[in-house]
């Protein structure tokens, strides 16, 4: 079936080195796709949103791209600080009436100081 | 800053018993979700409603469940008879829209269900 999917479960990285987290998604339908940032013991906290008629969006400290040719979406963040670590998700909505969001197995993001 | 807010934090219950879980979603947003998160697992999809109906539901989402929205303020979700599989972390969910600038969902922190 259609799934979104993380090819990196685990992702370490200095204190104010930048960190890319990466998600395929097999939909080739979606057509808005979100990252989600969720800390231990907390809800999924909305980072930034891109539509399908783009292909970067940035907002502050992160970048999201998105290559529809591949199906693959990342997220940038720069100059990753010690908060920055938690579990990152993508997910993607197949669009039409219900807003239903499909999420990927996430990617733990550890920043050492 | 507006927030969905979820009670309680944790509930334990014995199998076959009945749990109501508790959301107050933001106010001035008009779709409502159900979501949940096995441990170590993906964030699923539950359930979503609007205007008093449910819009779509998932295959977890069997006659065991059922939500309501019982006053302007409060959404719930209700498992009849609770079983082992059914221990997750639940998430409630609100959007202001469906698509545009204000589809973004904003989640609660979570019922943290566990089924002894």
């Amino acid at each position: 079936g259609e799934s979104v999917g993380l090819h990196l479960p685990t992702l370490s990285v200095q204190e104010g080195d930048n960190s890319i987290i990466n998600c395929a998604y097999s939909n080739s339908a979606s057509d808005y796709f979100i990252w989600y940032k969720q800390e231990s013991g907390k809800g999924p906290q909305f980072i930034i949103d891109i539509r399908s008629n783009m292909d970067k969006r940035q907002g502050q400290r992160v970048t999201v791209l998105l290559n529809k040719t591949v199906k693959h979406l990342s997220l940038q963040i720069a100059a990753t600080q010690p908060g920055d670590s938690a579990v990152y998700f993508c997910a993607e909505n197949y669009g039409g009436a219900t807003n239903k969001l499909i999420f990927g197995t996430g990617t733990l993001l550890a920043v050492q100081p | 800053e507006p927030e969905v807010t979820q009670t309680p934090s944790h509930q334990v219950t014995q199998m076959g018993q009945e749990v109501i879980l508790r959301c107050v979603p933001i106010s001035n947003h008009l779709y409502f979700y159900w979501y949940r998160q096995i441990l170590g697992q993906k964030v699923e999809f539950l359930v979503s409603f609007y205007n008093n109906e449910i819009s779509e539901k998932s295959e977890i989402f069997d006659d065991q469940f059922s939500v309501e929205r019982p006053d302007g303020s409060n959404f719930t979700l209700k498992i009849r008879s609770t079983k082992l599989e059914d221990s997750a972390m639940y998430f409630c969910a609100s959007s202001e829209a469906l698509g545009g600038a204000n589809e973004k969902l904003f989640f609660g922190s979570g019922t943290q269900l566990s089924v002894l």
